[in-house]
């Protein structure tokens, strides 16, 4: 009964080969978030959608780019990963109101070869 | 912008002892915040957050806007507690992180 669901869990990829995550959820929420996670290191925010409103973090490298084509997925796009790309990558959605908890996905942990 | 600090990376406790992880913020505006934990191998999931002023699994947290603090307790650590615990505060509809504090309970 997973809400948030991302595919694939580990997804291994070479250094500069293009690379999609995907991420969809059951939930009907209207905000979708992808993050990164380095090792031992807090989530750090890329961007989100809400609705189809596409929000930049504005440290978030060119590299990383997102499609939301409707309510239920959301697709983080590495155009060419570099090594430092390697990372945990967490979808999360919210119902954007008020103190609305975000909830997320179990990740994609990726490696680059 | 806001801010959210945990001063401790590494908190080890023996079963049975009190636990407290601290957490403090910096925001201008009325702060949402929450507590996320993160077991081995699971998905990051919310624990708690101070406005529903609730206990779950044995922790609170109280919202001290005085202190700007929203530490989390439980009086009797149990080892399923080990786990990464974040404590994060929303505006505009993100989340701000903290460095997170790693809960280890000795048996």
């Amino acid at each position: 009964d997973a809400m948030v669901i991302q595919n694939p869990r580990y997804q291994v990829t070479q250094f500069g080969k293009p690379v999609t995550l995907s991420c969809s959820q059951t939930l009907n929420h209207n905000v979708m978030y992808w993050y990164q996670q380095k090792s031992s290191q807090a989530p750090k925010l890329l961007f989100h959608y809400y609705d189809k409103d596409f929000n930049n973090e504005a440290d978030t490298p060119d590299n990383f780019q997102s499609r939301r084509p409707n309510t239920s997925f959301c697709f983080l796009d590495i155009r060419s990963p570099g090594l430092g790309d390697a990372a945990m990558y967490l979808c999360a959605t919210s119902r954007g109101e008020n103190n609305q908890p975000q909830h997320f996905g179990d990740g994609t942990r990726l490696s680059i070869l | 912008a806001q801010r959210v600090t945990q001063p401790e990376k590494l908190l080890s406790v023996f079963k049975g002892a009190p636990v407290e992880l601290k957490c403090n913020y910096s925001y201008s505006g009325s702060p949402e915040l929450f507590w996320y934990v993160q077991y081995s191998r699971q998905r990051l999931q919310l624990l708690l957050r101070h406005i529903s002023r609730e206990s779950i699994k044995g922790f609170t947290a109280d919202l001290n806007k005085g202190e700007t603090s929203f530490h989390l307790k439980k009086p009797f650590a149990q080892e399923e507690d080990s786990a990464m615990y974040y404590c994060a505060l929303n505006a505009g509809n993100m989340l701000t992180f903290g460095g997170g504090t790693r809960l280890m309970v000795k048996p």
